[in-house]
């Protein structure tokens, strides 16, 4: 699976938009990009997905870039429970009979919420 | 829906001695992962499970792994015998289909002293 590259962390106050930029130059046509994050002391949690076009579920937005060499995880209004290390992971959805959930993640970015 | 079930929230072993982590996946899903987190090598992934039989266990660091699905229900994670390097957070994760989203319990977290 090709690489992502995000910041090593991002500050954010509560309330406010936060905009997650996700590096991924060398994106093959069948790659989704995929956001979880993780929360303190819990699993990796889902956040959401897309192929091509910006996305929208009651976390978040992606968008995505036309080029498809970027995109961007998109939380309206932050809230203190946001707090967490959010990674992007590029996964394509038929990896040669290979599991999606094969997945491979980064060191993704630490996202702190000011009250 | 009770999520991934992981048991037991915490273990603390002393080297050499046996350890079985266990998972019980969401009911319906037909594929279990096993990862495991530290602070040096982040999350990877152990091996998984494709309708209770492993698939690729490559991911295993070394034959004191072993990992075991008997049923749709369970599935155990062994170290034997365990050694300080070992310790770490271990993620069990399910998902349908094999397709998106993926489930995560909360985790076991080792401690090998």
């Amino acid at each position: 699976d090709a690489k992502t590259t995000q910041p090593n962390s991002m500050e954010s106050n509560e309330e406010e938009p936060v905009h997650l930029p996700c590096n991924h130059s060398t994106i093959s046509g069948t790659d989704y990009i995929h956001w979880y994050r993780q929360l303190p002391s819990q699993g990796p949690e889902y956040v959401i997905h897309g192929l091509t076009s910006n996305v929208n579920n009651r976390m978040a937005s992606l968008a995505i870039a036309e080029d498809r060499k970027s995109s961007t995880l998109i939380l309206h209004r932050a809230t203190l429970r946001d707090a967490a290390v959010y990674y992007c992971i590029l996964r394509s959805h038929n990896a040669g009979g290979t599991s999606y959930g094969k997945l491979t993640f980064g060191q993704g970015t630490i996202l702190t919420v000011h009250p | 829906d009770a999520g991934v079930i992981q048991s037991p929230r915490h273990e603390v072993t002393e080297m050499g001695q046996e350890v079985t982590l266990r998972c019980k996946p969401i009911s319906g899903h037909d594929y279990l992962f096993w990862y495991r987190q530290t602070m040096m090598r982040g999350l990877e992934l152990l091996i998984y499970f494709n309708n209770n039989v492993p698939i690729d266990d490559s991911g295993m660091p070394e034959d004191r792994f072993s990992a075991k699905m008997p049923n749709a229900s369970f599935s155990t994670l062994k170290i034997q015998p365990s050694e300080p390097r070992d310790s770490a957070v271990y993620f069990c994760a399910s998902s349908k289909t094999g397709r998106p989203p993926l489930h995560f319990g909360n985790g076991t977290r080792l401690t090998v002293t």
